[in-house]
């Protein structure tokens, strides 16, 4: 069954160094999204990415965040100065299929959960 | 604004007895609805959702869900819970007009005791 990987599973770092998040959502999808999870707290929606550009963003996400599909498999969130309360768990996900009901389904990859030291 | 609320941060059963994880939202125009389970160190994993059509789902591992539009709930169900259940649930909804973003509720804890 196609599912969204993502690397690293754990990614630690110093406050201010840049990181990047790596994901490969499902081959065929057109939806890409980033989520966070900070430890105990709603997973809340950070940005959506469809035909090479942003859709939707929320208020979280702010300067210091980009994202970007730089092939046709990847698509990456980069933080440019990390802070302390980035710490949390990143989920990417993906949907988008042949249908219509397809594009409503978000398939969500592990995480990879961010320390900022 | 959409918003989702899960009242139950944990809920307990006996295995074989039947569950129900209670999630209300809130939007401003027609709901989709979605749950999710999340096992440790796993991501979110879709289970079943709610677009259009027929007010009980039906979704994976003998999971379903009933919508209910004048109580704007959406609660998770299963009539005989296995122990292998036990996980963090989210429910989930978008408003059909206002974009793809998902927003989850705070997840309830399932505990299935043998």
């Amino acid at each position: 069954e196609p599912e969204v990987t993502q690397t690293p599973s754990h990614q630690v770092t110093q406050m201010g160094q840049e990181v990047i998040l790596r994901c490969v959502p499902i081959s065929n999808h057109l939806y890409f999204y980033w989520y966070r999870q900070i430890l105990g707290q709603k997973v809340e929606f950070l940005v959506s990415f469809y035909n090479n550009e942003i859709s939707e963003k929320s208020e979280i996400f702010d300067d210091q965040f980009s994202v970007e599909r730089p092939d046709g498999s990847n698509f990456t969130l980069k933080i440019r100065s990390t802070k302390l309360e980035d710490s949390a768990m990143y989920f990417c996900a993906s949907s988008g299929g042949q249908t219509e009901l397809a594009k409503n389904i978000q398939y969500f990859g592990a995480g990879t959960r961010l320390s900022v030291l | 604004a959409q918003s989702v609320a899960q009242p139950e941060d944990q809920v307990n059963v006996a295995e074989g007895n039947p569950l129900t994880v209670k999630c209300t939202y809130s939007v401003s125009g027609n709901p989709y609805l979605f749950w999710y389970v999340q096992y440790p160190n796993r991501g979110l994993q879709f289970l079943l959702k709610y677009i259009t059509g027929d007010n009980l789902v039906k979704g994976s591992y003998g999971f379903e869900a009933e919508f209910n539009k004048s109580q704007t709930s959406f609660h998770l169900k299963k009539p005989s819970a296995l122990v292998s259940d036990s996980a963090l649930y989210f429910c989930a909804v978008r408003d059909e007009n206002a974009g793809n973003m998902l927003t989850f509720g705070g997840g309830t804890r399932l505990m299935v005791k043998p």
